[in-house]
């Protein structure tokens, strides 16, 4: 089976910087995607790494290493509005559906 | 329309009617997939469809039944209704080669 490991809950205070971490073991790898998810909404797309290395969007980036099957999101000067929940999601080859791990729920303080 | 539509928003269905979920997309998407989320599970693949015309199972599909007659519509159907899959579905698309997957609103399913 695929495995897609990431932590369930964080905690972060407003302004700081947080970094969510995602392991896989799959039997392919042809990219990995980060989503953000609000409460009772849809996910939506953050990034998309397909090569190692440091994509970085605004506030949010997103690092992979293929060859230690990792990945992690980091988010920056922390808002309130990014209290959601964070997908990681591994496309096994081309033309295949993502396969989603459970999700790690972040909860910004003042 | 724009992007993806799904109908009902949410329904609460006796056990053993039979139920079709509808998903609409008008971007032009080839791929097309179904997925439920449940606390504690995360997004889980029922079916897919890579091109109208084929579809394919997921990681459960068992319960559900899916058609793509045309690009655009990609109905699930729960032929006889169980209390477990009450849950929240989500359809999404991506162009060719399986990029970055767009999701509808969801519709919350109540099987009682």
């Amino acid at each position: 089976g695929q495995n897609i490991d990431q932590p369930t809950e964080m905690t972060a205070t407003e302004g700081a910087i947080v970094q969510i971490n995602c392991t896989y073991q799959t039997s392919g790898f042809n990219g990995l995607f980060w989503y953000q998810q609000h409460a009772g909404e849809a996910p939506t797309f953050l990034s998309y790494n397909v090569l190692d290395g440091l994509e970085e969007k605004g506030r949010f980036s997103s690092f992979l290493s293929r060859s230690k099957g990792y990945s992690y999101l980091l988010l920056k000067e922390l808002q309130m509005k990014d209290s959601a929940s964070y997908l990681c999601a591994v496309q096994l080859s081309g033309n295949t559906p993502l396969v989603f791990g459970k999700g790690t729920r972040l909860s910004v303080i003042a | 329309i724009a992007g993806i539509t799904q109908a009902p928003t949410s329904q609460i269905l006796a056990a053993g009617r039979r139920m079709t979920l509808r998903c609409t997309q008008d971007m032009r998407h080839n791929a097309m997939y179904w997925y439920r989320q449940d606390l504690g599970l995360g997004l889980r693949l029922i079916h897919y469809s890579n091109t109208a015309g084929t579809t394919g199972k997921g990681e459960v599909p068992d319960g559900y039944s899916v058609s793509r007659a045309n690009t655009d519509d990609f109905p699930l159907t729960l032929a006889s209704a169980v209390p477990s899959q009450t849950s929240v579905y989500f359809c999404a698309s991506s162009d060719a080669g399986g990029n970055e997957q767009f999701f509808g609103p969801g519709t919350r399913l109540t099987v009682l």
